[in-house]
């Protein structure tokens, strides 16, 4: 089955630590995309990567760092440097070639930072 | 730049009950429009997509026109059922380049037997 998959489900953190969330894709998909949803909220993007070895920042980059050294692997790391990081976090995928092609979303993580 | 705007929620209605969620959208050029639906705890999933004017997308009996002349994409549903309970979220991909969707704020659903 060809999906994206998001682990872990729930994440625990001490405050200052740094936390990497992963996602995987096996749906051969060229870019990769990273939102935040907090209650109640939209999404906000963070980081988004169009190939391998490139990623742009989104709207609230800031505290966040990722990495695309593969094509089915885009993981988000989390720094001290989020002021606010407790969130819900959604991966998603999509084939780069036309503006006709949806966005396909993992299962999300949630952060919790104590 | 490109936008989407939503009616504002939380709407609750009665099982069978007509659905209207409206989107409104600003964008250069003619977008990709979208409907996404997410269930609590869950990833967004689409529900309906239309690539050009006067397009209709429908899924599971849900259904939205591109009015190019309104710029709206209207989310639609004659009968809704308490499985409906959901957020829902417009989106458009502009034709200006290879983009992320932009979203509007999510319409929270709310469907009581």
């Amino acid at each position: 089955d060809g999906g994206i998959t998001q682990s872990p489900k729930y994440l625990f953190r001490k405050e200052g630590q740094n936390v990497t969330l992963s996602c995987e894709q096996n749906l051969n998909h060229d870019a990769m995309y990273w939102y935040r949803q907090d209650p109640g909220q939209g999404l906000r993007l963070i980081y988004y990567s169009q190939i391998v070895n490139d990623f742009q920042k989104g709207d609230i980059a800031e505290g966040y760092s990722v990495s695309r050294e593969k094509k089915e692997s885009f993981p988000l790391t989390v720094t001290s440097a989020q002021k606010n990081p407790t969130a819900f976090y959604l991966c998603a995928s999509s084939l780069r070639t036309s503006s006709y092609n949806e966005q396909f979303f993992g299962p999300g993580t949630r952060l919790t930072v104590l | 730049g490109d936008s989407v705007t939503q009616m504002e929620g939380p709407v609750t209605l009665s099982e069978e009950a007509f659905l209207t969620i409206n989107c409104t959208y600003t964008a250069t050029g003619y977008p990709s429009l979208f409907w996404y639906v997410q269930y609590p705890g869950e990833g967004l999933q689409l529900l309906l997509k239309a690539t050009k004017a006067d397009d209709k997308g429908s899924n599971k009996g849900f259904e939205a026109t591109y009015r190019k002349e309104t710029t709206s994409f209207h989310l639609e549903k004659g009968s809704v059922q308490v499985s409906d309970s959901a957020v829902y979220f417009c989106a458009l991909r502009g034709r200006t380049g290879n983009t992320p969707l932009v979203f509007g704020k999510g319409t929270r659903l709310s469907v009581i037997a």
